[in-house]
């Protein structure tokens, strides 16, 4: 299957700093990429769709101007957590999809501690 | 509105033995549904779609079917093996630019 590369797969910040997070799809080109928060024992939560060359589509309750999505290209999309608390202490992953319909295939995801 | 529910206990069962879970959904008429693996720490793992007029789906060990009058999805693993003790997702499709809707999970045990 296509493979989907994810970094940092941790990361440990201070509050108040901004951590930027690469999602790259290493074998086919994915025009929509999707970010996904994950809490302890809780279903995956979509974030935002994001899509190259324009501007991303976020979920409901998901504010965009702290969690910044940038899909430069076919194969990279970025998701930058601003002026992080620890209540933004999760585990982000990060999925894109080969056709029109289908299965996603996932980044090894990303655990981000705020201290 | 849509939702979703799997066994919300874990599941544990003896190697060899075939696992089934149980993925029912109410409010929604999904065009397909999909099973993923997830494992601790990783990002989950794509295991088999199956279409709303497919009754059901193999892939070596593993069966999905499909029963769009119950709701219901049921996934089998037969011969099952301690390496498939992880936590799997069931998810259905939204219905709009492939966004899917997933699941809580549910936490297999295979005991060797």
């Amino acid at each position: 299957g296509a493979v989907v590369s994810q970094h940092p797969s941790r990361v440990i910040c201070k509050s108040g700093t901004s951590v930027k997070i690469e999602c790259r799809s290493l074998d086919f080109q994915a025009t929509t990429m999707f970010w996904y928060r994950q809490f302890p024992k809780q279903s995956l939560m979509l974030m935002a769709t994001s899509n190259e060359g324009s501007k991303a589509t976020y979920e409901q309750g998901v504010e965009k101007d702290k969690f910044l999505i940038n899909h430069a290209s076919l194969t990279l999309s970025t998701l930058t957590v601003t002026s992080a608390h620890p209540e933004d202490s999760s585990f982000y992953i990060c999925s894109a999809s080969e056709g029109a319909i289908g299965e996603l295939f996932f980044g090894e995801g990303s655990r981000l501690t705020v201290l | 509105s849509q939702k979703i529910e799997q066994n919300s206990e874990a599941l544990n069962i003896q190697e060899g033995k075939t696992a089934t879970l149980t993925c029912n959904y109410t409010n929604y008429s999904p065009a397909y549904l999909q099973w993923y693996r997830q494992d601790p720490g990783r990002g989950p793992v794509f295991l088999l779609l199956i279409r709303e007029n497919e009754k059901e789906k193999r892939k070596e060990r593993l069966k999905v079917t499909f029963d769009t009058t119950l709701k219901q999805s049921l996934f089998h693993i037969t011969a099952s093996q301690p390496a498939d003790s992880a936590t799997y997702l069931c998810a259905l499709d939204a219905g709009n630019n492939r966004k899917l809707i997933w699941g809580l999970g549910t936490s297999l045990a295979v005991n060797p």
